[in-house]
């Protein structure tokens, strides 16, 4: 089946650096990732959604200059969390859908997550 | 806006047991339900959907009917299995749109 899968698993830093992320689908091309963010005990909130090679769509709320999205190729995007703070810790998970057309569905296929600890 | 609300937990059950979990949604229109699973150190892997009024989706002996009605999508199993362990989330898509809403989780431990 499809695989998708996300790079460190885990990461913790100092505050004020950037962490960049990846996700990566396996065995099938993604024309769209979504990246979200899961608090504690929270739902999945979607941050942003991405296109190869086009600018990621933000959800509102979520500032694009601190949370920089990267699909450069259809089984690559990167996350990244610039200048980071305890605030921004969470676990973050990517998603991606399969091309339409090819046999594939619209069906997302999820990433196990980063958790991202800010010190 | 569009939203999920399902069932807090944690829930747990002896093996063998009924499961219901219950979802409700708030949507306009007619979106498309789905329920996810995630096991321990994996990603979430979809479960079931429902794309209209009265479908059953089923897997692995859940299921969940879409009722408008109620606007629910109640997930049932007859007979839970240790390995059901699992968080278990509800979502929604809208139509003509790619992206999830989903609801906080339900955590299910099975007890042999």
């Amino acid at each position: 089946g499809a695989v998708v899968s996300q790079h460190p698993s885990w990461v913790i830093c100092k505050s004020g650096t950037s962490v960049k992320i990846e996700c990566r689908s396996l065995d099938f091309q993604a024309t769209t990732m979504f990246w979200y963010r899961q608090f504690p005990k929270q739902s999945l909130m979607l941050m942003a959604t991405s296109n190869e090679g086009s600018k990621a769509t933000y959800e509102q709320g979520v500032e694009k200059d601190k949370f920089l999205i990267n699909h450069a190729s259809l089984t690559l995007s990167t996350l990244t969390v610039t200048s980071a703070h305890p605030e921004d810790s969470s676990f973050y998970i990517c998603s991606a859908s399969e091309i339409a057309g090819q046999g594939g569905t619209d069906t997302q296929y999820f990433g196990p997550g980063t958790r991202l600890t800010v010190l | 806006g569009d939203s999920v609300t399902q069932m807090e937990g944690p829930v747990t059950l002896s093996e063998e047991a009924f499961l219901t979990i219950n979802c409700t949604y708030t949507a306009t229109g007619y979106p498309s339900l789905f329920w996810y699973v995630q096991y321990p150190g994996e990603g979430l892997q979809l479960l079931l959907k429902a794309t209209k009024a009265d479908d059953k989706g089923s897997n692995k002996g859940f299921e969940a009917t879409y009722r408008k009605e109620t606007t629910s999508f109640h997930l049932e199993k007859g007979s839970v299995q240790v390995s059901d362990s699992a968080v278990y989330f509800c979502a929604l898509r809208r139509t003509g749109a790619n992206n999830l809403f989903f609801g906080t989780g339900t955590r299910l431990t099975v007890i042999p």
